[in-house]
């Protein structure tokens, strides 16, 4: 059973970069049988999709989101990477990542059954 | 975009509820259900619009293809009183996207 831990700093001021990370255990995050998501959930809100990505590095971003997000796998670490620049007050959420069985056509089907606990990031000055 | 409905849903134990999703374009059958409790990750249930997740009650049921989706889940238990989140994913362009929720609560 694979274990993801997600990690960040907890708090970051307006218009900095908000970093995080998913460190995964019990699996490997080389295999292209996977697929990987990073989501986020404003405090008493739904669910949003940030991105996406395959090990081969090819990734999907939430139009939403714009040029502000850049997500990335480092397989020496064992861990995913997300990065959400310029940050607002409307980035305050709890963040999760996730993995999933690899979709038969690009991202069309994706689903993910294994997901870390989350990490808060709050922004504020 | 998914539209979900009801936002909530007041059901005793024993009921049968059904929650229902619409995507605005065809999307065939990819379709998921995850069920969240508060504090906690989301949990999948149901894959490709009908299939069961493993290790998932079979109470929980999914249908529907196209546009038009259903999670019904028969005789409700305690421990279902949770929210609910349908998920869409398409191609053109690549993106996902959850329905508003729905959470069944205690009448």
């Amino acid at each position: 059973q694979p274990q993801l831990q997600e990690s960040g700093p907890g708090l970051v001021k307006p218009s900095e970069t908000l970093s995080l990370t998913c460190a995964v255990s019990g699996g490997s995050i080389t295999s292209t049988s996977y697929f990987w998501g990073w989501f986020r959930q404003p405090p008493g809100k739904g669910l949003e999709w940030v991105g996406s990505l395959f090990y081969s590095a090819t990734t999907f971003y939430n139009p939403s989101l714009k040029n502000r997000v850049t997500i990335s796998v480092d397989a020496s670490k064992k861990q995913l990477s997300m990065k959400l620049t310029s940050v607002t007050a409307a980035d305050t959420a709890m963040y999760f990542c996730a993995r999933g069985p690899r979709p038969i056509v690009m991202i069309r089907g994706a689903s993910f059954d294994y997901w870390g606990q989350g990490t808060l990031a709050i922004v504020s000055s | 975009q998914m539209t979900q409905s009801p936002s909530t849903l007041s059901a005793s134990v024993g009921d049968t509820v059904t929650i229902t999703c619409r995507a605005s374009h065809f999307i065939s059958t990819s379709l998921n259900w995850y069920q969240q409790k508060p504090g906690k990750a989301p949990k999948l249930l149901i894959y490709a619009a009908s299939s069961l997740q493993s290790g998932v009650a079979s109470r929980f049921s999914g249908g529907g293809s196209g546009t038009d989706f259903t999670l019904t889940i028969d005789s409700l238990q305690p421990d279902d009183f949770a929210t609910y989140y349908c998920q869409e994913s398409y191609i053109d362009p690549p993106a996902l996207a959850f329905g508003g929720g729905t959470t069944v609560e205690i009448k």
